[in-house]
């Protein structure tokens, strides 16, 4: 199967800072990338959809100048957790699809997030 | 919103016996449909999907049925494998867009 990337897995920051996580897709080209996130025992949320060149598509509840998803290449996305506090502390994962006509998404390793 | 539903969190079988995980959605322009695999501190793994022109699909030990006027789909792990303990996703999709909705997750658990 494809291959996507994210980057770092774990990061600690001091809550007042702002953290970029990023996503490739290694092998193919990732026309569309979703940005979860996970709580606890809890199912993955989708925060935010975004496809290349074009601004990401968030969802209800979902701060976007808060969370800044930037999808500027083919094989990049990156979600900057901007001005975190601890309640920003989760995981968060990234999955990517290629060309519209894939069904499937592939899903990056996830990066658990700890805002102190 | 939930489009995609999994009603039960958690399910515990024995090894060698049949894993039912099922999940039920709502939103009629739904047309594929895929089952994740999770385990923890780890980003999802596809297991195995299935379009809405057909109502099985089978790949090895894990086969997926689709009820398109149940709007019910189900995941069936024969004989289960303590290996097979994890969280399974059910997700669905529309072919015309990109979204892509998940299930709240079933943990399952294989015990020897």
């Amino acid at each position: 199967g494809a291959v996507v990337s994210q980057h770092p897995s774990r990061v600690i920051c001091k809550s007042g800072t702002s953290v970029k996580i990023e996503c490739r897709s290694l092998d193919f080209q990732a026309t569309t990338m979703f940005w979860y996130r996970q709580f606890p025992k809890q199912s993955l949320m989708l925060m935010a959809t975004s496809n290349e060149g074009s601004k990401a598509t968030y969802e209800q509840g979902v701060e976007k100048d808060k969370f800044l998803i930037n999808h500027a290449s083919l094989t990049l996305s990156t979600l900057t957790v901007t001005s975190a506090h601890p309640e920003d502390s989760s995981f968060y994962i990234c999955s990517a699809k290629g060309d519209p006509g894939w069904s499937e998404a592939f899903f990056g390793q996830g990066t658990r997030l700890t805002v102190v | 919103d939930q489009q995609v539903k999994q009603n039960s969190p958690s399910l515990s079988v024995q090894e060698g016996r049949i894993s039912i995980l099922n999940c039920d959605y709502t939103n009629s322009m739904f047309d594929y449909f895929l089952w994740y695999k999770k385990y923890p501190a780890e980003g999802p793994t596809f297991l195995i999907s299935i379009s809405s022109i057909k109502d099985k699909n089978e790949d090895g030990r894990f086969t997926v049925f689709l009820n398109k006027s149940a709007k019910h789909l189900s995941l069936h792990i024969v004989p289960s494998q303590p290996g097979d303990s994890a969280v399974y996703f059910c997700a669905a999709s529309a072919r015309n867009n990109n979204d892509m909705r998940f299930g709240a997750g079933t943990r399952l658990t294989v015990k020897p």
